[in-house]
């Protein structure tokens, strides 16, 4: 089976804090992506890579940058978390062939907190 | 950028009715259309998904209808089961980048 994993389910932070959120997937996929859920507006996509040191910006990477060194993990930086960052966040992967248009994996989540 | 809408927002039904949940999206270009569906504390996992070629595609007790001409889509699931209750995410895609809809948070009463 394929596994996303992020390394925190919760996270508390305090605004003005670096906050790195890890993801590492173990099934060889090229493309990896960044998305933030919040209720009553779905999962928007953050950012998005599809090979080791790319990456695109999605839907709303204000305050949020990437860093995708190794082609299993995918790591989403808030450089100065605000308490708008506040979020349950959601990597995915899929395999290279099929970019958006197919399946994602999704881990389980991360959920940070900022005071 | 696609702008996908999704309702209702909520949806409770009894157990062994069905249930239904469509979709529009803005994009005459989107040619792929996935359902999540995602349990409580895990991340959604995609249950059916359908593309522009094809109007109708159906797995066991869920089936996906896709109308191009209206840009509009649609989940049902027939016999409801508690197990069936989850939220559900409808989305759409023509590249890199799939625009999901704000979810429909679905109960099935016992």
């Amino acid at each position: 089976d394929v596994k996303v994993t992020q390394s925190s389910r919760y996270l508390v932070k305090r605004t003005g804090e670096k906050v790195f959120l890890e993801c590492v997937q173990d099934m060889d996929h090229e493309n990896m992506f960044w998305y933030r859920q919040d209720p009553g507006l779905g999962l928007r996509l953050i950012y998005f890579s599809y090979d080791v040191k790319m990456k695109e910006k999605g839907d709303i990477p204000e305050g949020y940058s990437v860093s995708r060194e190794k082609k299993e993990r995918f790591s989403l930086i808030l450089e100065s978390a605000s308490t708008n960052q506040t979020s349950m966040y959601l990597c995915a992967s899929s395999p290279g062939t099929s970019g958006s248009t197919g399946e994602l994996f999704f881990g389980e989540g991360s959920r940070l907190t900022v005071l | 950028g696609e702008n996908v809408e999704q309702h209702p927002s909520t949806l409770s039904v009894q157990e062994g009715d069905s249930a239904v949940i469509k979709c529009t999206y803005s994009d005459s270009a989107s040619n792929y259309f996935p359902w999540y569906k995602q349990e409580l504390g895990k991340g959604p996992q995609l249950i059916i998904d359908i593309r522009s070629n094809v109007g109708e595609k159906k797995d066991q007790r869920i089936a996906v209808t896709l109308n191009k001409t209206a840009k509009h889509f649609s989940l049902h699931i027939t016999e409801t089961q508690p197990e069936d209750s989850a939220v559900y995410f409808c989305a759409a895609s023509n590249d890199y980048k799939l625009s999901f809809g704000a979810g429909t948070t679905v109960t099935v009463r016992a």
